[in-house]
C-alpha cells in the first residue's frame, strides 16, 4: 500500500485559510486521495476525496498536483471547530477497495482565536 | 450518509474478562468494519464483517481474541476476550455507503485495569 507523509502539526488563526500538505510520491495511477479528520473524542469523518482534478465541497477544497505525488487540503476560513487531526489516505478503486483505510499519524491542526 | 450508534461509549474492565461492543447502523449495509485506536495512536483495521459469513481479520488480529458477529445488515458486535491492559483502546465501528465514504461511530473507549 502506498504511503503518505504529512507534517505532525500545524497552527492557524481563526478565519484565515489553512493549507494542509500531503506527500504521496509512490501513489499508483488508480489510487484515490482521501482526506478524513478526527475531532477530539469523536470517530473520523470524511472530508473530501479526488483522483486527478481539484475538488471542492462544502467543507474544503482538494488541490492535487499534476504528477499526483502531492496534494493539499484547503480550509478556506478556519474556525475553532476545525481543530482536529487530519488524515491523508490513499485508496485503491473498487472492487479491490475493501473499506480498509490505512491511517498514518496525520496532521494535528490547532486553530487560535 | 449513515448514523452509527455504539454501545457502550466507555467502560472500565478487569483483566481476564471479556467485553462485547455493539454497533447499530440506521441503514442496511453489506460490510461493516471494526477499527482499533490505541492511546495516542492512529486507527488500525481489525476486521471486516459481512452478513452471513465469517469475518475477515487483518494481520495481527485473530478470531479467538476478537470474535465478531453480524446477525443482520444493520448490526454487528465485537468482543474483546480475555482482556489485558494492552487492550485499552478506542474501538470504532464503520460502514461504507455510496461513493466510497466511510462513516464511523463515535467509538467505545475501553480501559482495562
Amino acid at each position: 500500500d502506498a504511503k503518505t507523509t504529512q507534517p505532525n502539526s500545524m497552527e492557524s488563526n481563526e478565519e484565515e485559510p489553512v493549507h494542509l500538505p500531503c506527500n504521496h510520491s509512490t501513489i499508483s495511477g488508480t489510487d484515490y486521495i482521501h482526506w478524513y479528520r478526527q475531532l477530539p473524542s469523536q470517530g473520523p469523518e470524511y472530508v473530501i476525496h479526488g483522483l486527478t482534478s481539484n475538488v471542492n465541497n462544502r467543507m474544503a477544497s482538494l488541490a492535487i498536483a499534476e504528477d499526483r505525488k502531492s496534494s493539499t487540503l484547503i480550509l478556506h476560513r478556519a474556525t475553532l471547530r476545525d481543530a482536529a487531526v487530519y488524515y491523508c489516505i490513499l485508496r485503491p478503486p473498487r472492487p479491490s477497495n475493501t473499506g480498509k483505510l490505512i491511517f498514518g499519524q496525520g496532521t494535528t491542526l490547532q486553530v487560535k482565536p | 450518509s449513515a448514523v452509527i450508534s455504539q454501545k457502550p461509549s466507555r467502560d472500565i474492565c478487569q483483566r481476564g474478562t471479556s467485553l462485547t461492543i455493539q454497533c447499530q447502523v440506521d441503514s442496511q449495509v453489506t460490510m461493516m468494519f471494526w477499527y482499533r485506536q490505541q492511546p495516542g495512536q492512529s486507527l488500525t483495521l481489525i476486521a471486516t464483517a459481512n452478513q452471513g459469513s465469517e469475518a475477515t481479520y487483518e494481520s495481527g488480529f485473530v478470531i479467538d481474541k476478537f470474535p465478531i458477529s453480524r446477525p443482520n445488515l444493520t448490526f454487528s458486535t465485537l468482543t474483546v476476550s480475555n482482556m489485558s491492559p494492552e487492550d485499552s483502546s478506542i474501538y470504532l465501528c464503520s460502514v461504507e455507503i455510496g461513493t466510497g465514504e466511510l462513516f464511523f461511530g463515535e467509538g467505545s473507549r475501553l480501559t482495562v485495569l
